[in-house]
């Protein structure tokens, strides 16, 4: 079965700190990957997905994830993380072969940015 | 344009009773998914519907759960006799043509 492990429950940091989520997942064939971030209050909101081509992706509010395909993984970057980043951040998967596919999200990293 | 959009935002329920869930999704939006976030962990994959067809109902957890979309626009989840372990956000989505899945604010439902 598909899982998606995400290693940290909970990150503080303080600004200008530079951040890195890490994420794997497990899943033979090909996928595609996704960060969802949800800010307090606000609902799931995509932060950036990798589909195919560049594995580095860049998404909105300045961060980008590397997909190595080698390590099954996904990590999430940021080189100076502001206050409001504050939110929950989710790694998730879902199959590549057809874009209407249900995605299998992480547990989440809650990311705590001390001003 | 408007997002998704669910009511209620919030529900609580007496166990046992029914409750139905409601997801207005993006206007054009062919497929809609419904997901299960339990307190502190990711959403959990409930049901696609492509269309008015159900594709995929495999995330259900058991047969209290249904789920419909009959016009192939808005969708309810039901269930049937709730339980202390519902108690969840459900949250509905629907696909974009950047192949992007849009949720809504979700519903907290709280089962006493």
């Amino acid at each position: 079965a598909q899982s998606v492990s995400q290693h940290n429950h909970h990150v503080i940091l303080s600004e200008a700190a530079s951040l890195e989520l890490g994420c794997n997942y497990s899943y033979g064939g090909t996928v595609n990957l996704f960060w969802y971030v949800q800010y307090p209050g606000q609902h799931l909101q995509l932060l950036l997905k990798y589909f195919s081509g560049d594995p580095l992706v860049k998404g909105i509010k300045g961060f980008e994830a590397e997909f190595i395909k080698s390590k099954f993984s996904f990590n999430l970057r940021k080189p100076s993380v502001q206050w409001s980043d504050t939110a929950e951040y989710f790694c998730a998967v879902s199959p590549g072969y057809s874009s209407a596919s249900k995605i299998i999200f992480g547990s989440g990293t809650r990311l705590s940015i001390r001003p | 344009g408007a997002g998704v959009s669910q009511s209620p935002r919030y529900k609580v329920a007496k166990r046992g009773q029914d409750v139905a869930l409601r997801c207005d999704p993006i206007s054009g939006h062919v497929s809609l998914f419904w997901y299960q976030q339990a307190l502190g962990q990711g959403p959990e994959f409930l049901t696609y519907f492509q269309n008015e067809a159900q594709l995929d109902k495999s995330g259900l957890p058991s047969d209290r759960f249904f789920a419909e979309r009959p016009e192939g626009s808005v969708s309810t989840l039901k269930i049937q006799r709730t339980q202390q372990e519902d108690s969840a956000v459900y949250l509905c989505a629907s696909l974009g043509y950047s192949n992007e899945q849009f949720f809504g604010p979700g519903t907290r439902l709280t089962v006493l």
